[in-house]
C-alpha cells in the first residue's frame, strides 16, 4: 500500500476555497485515492474518490495529474463546519479480499469565522 | 439505506476484562473491517472480513479476535484488557465486486475506556 505525506494542519476562513495536497510517489497501477473527513468521536466520511483527471461530487474535487503521484482536495468555500481531519489514502478497492486502509495523521483543518 | 451501526457507543471496562464490539454492515456490503483510533491518531486497521474469512489482520496482539456471521455482522473480542486498549473502534463496510470503486463507509464507533 503506497505511504501518503499530507500537511499536519491547515488555517482557512469562512468562504475560501480550501487545497489539500497529497503525496502518494509510491502509488501503484491499481491503487485509487480516497479522501475521508473525520470529526472529533466520529466515525471517518467518505469524501471522494479519483482514479486519474479530475472528479467532483456536490461537496469536494479531487484533481490528480497525470503522473498519479499527488492529489488535490479541493473543499470550495468552506465553512466553520468544515473543520475536520481530513485523511488522505491510497489503495486498491476493486478487489473483494482487500479493505485495508492505512490511515496517517491527516489533516487537521481549521476553518475561522 | 441506515448506515454502519455499531453498539455499544461507549463502555467503560477494567484492567484484565474482556469486551465484544458489535458490528452491522451497509445492507449488501460483505467485507467488514475494524479499526482502533487512539486520540489524536488516525485509525489503525486490526481486522477485515470478506465472505465470513479473515482476509487481513493489523499489527495488533492475539488477544484482539473477531468474527463475521452469515448476516455478514460482525464482533471484535478483546481479552484481558489493557490501560492502553482505550479508543475509539471503528467498524467499516464496503461494497465488494462490480461497482465496488466506493470507499469503505465508517460507522460511529465504540468509545472503550479501560480503568
Amino acid at each position: 500500500l503506497a505511504k501518503t505525506t499530507q500537511p499536519i494542519s491547515m488555517d482557512s476562513y469562512e468562504g475560501q476555497e480550501v487545497n489539500i495536497t497529497c503525496s502518494h510517489n509510491n502509488i501503484a497501477t491499481n491503487d485509487y485515492i480516497t479522501w475521508y473527513q473525520q470529526f472529533p468521536s466520529q466515525g471517518p466520511r467518505f469524501i471522494i474518490q479519483g482514479y486519474k483527471t479530475k472528479v467532483t461530487n456536490e461537496v469536494a474535487s479531487l484533481f490528480i495529474p497525470a503522473d498519479r503521484k499527488s492529489s488535490t482536495l479541493s473543499l470550495p468555500r468552506v465553512s466553520l463546519s468544515d473543520t475536520a481531519v481530513y485523511y488522505c489514502l491510497v489503495g486498491d478497492v476493486g478487489s473483494g479480499n482487500t479493505g485495508k486502509l492505512i490511515f496517517g495523521q491527516g489533516t487537521t483543518l481549521q476553518v475561522k469565522p | 439505506d441506515a448506515g454502519v451501526t455499531q453498539s455499544p457507543t461507549h463502555l467503560i471496562k477494567t484492567r484484565g476484562q474482556q469486551v465484544t464490539l458489535r458490528c452491522s454492515p451497509i445492507s449488501g456490503h460483505k467485507s467488514v473491517s475494524w479499526y482502533q483510533q487512539v486520540l489524536g491518531q488516525g485509525p489503525q486497521f486490526i481486522f477485515q472480513y470478506y465472505e465470513k474469512e479473515e482476509r487481513g489482520r493489523g499489527n495488533f496482539p492475539d488477544r484482539f479476535s473477531a468474527r463475521q456471521f452469515p448476516n455478514y455482522s460482525s464482533e471484535l473480542n478483546v481479552n484481558a484488557l489493557l490501560l492502553g486498549d482505550s479508543a475509539l473502534y471503528l467498524c467499516a463496510s464496503r461494497k465488494t465486486g462490480t461497482g465496488a470503486t466506493m470507499g469503505q463507509f465508517f460507522g460511529p464507533g465504540t468509545r472503550l475506556t479501560v480503568l
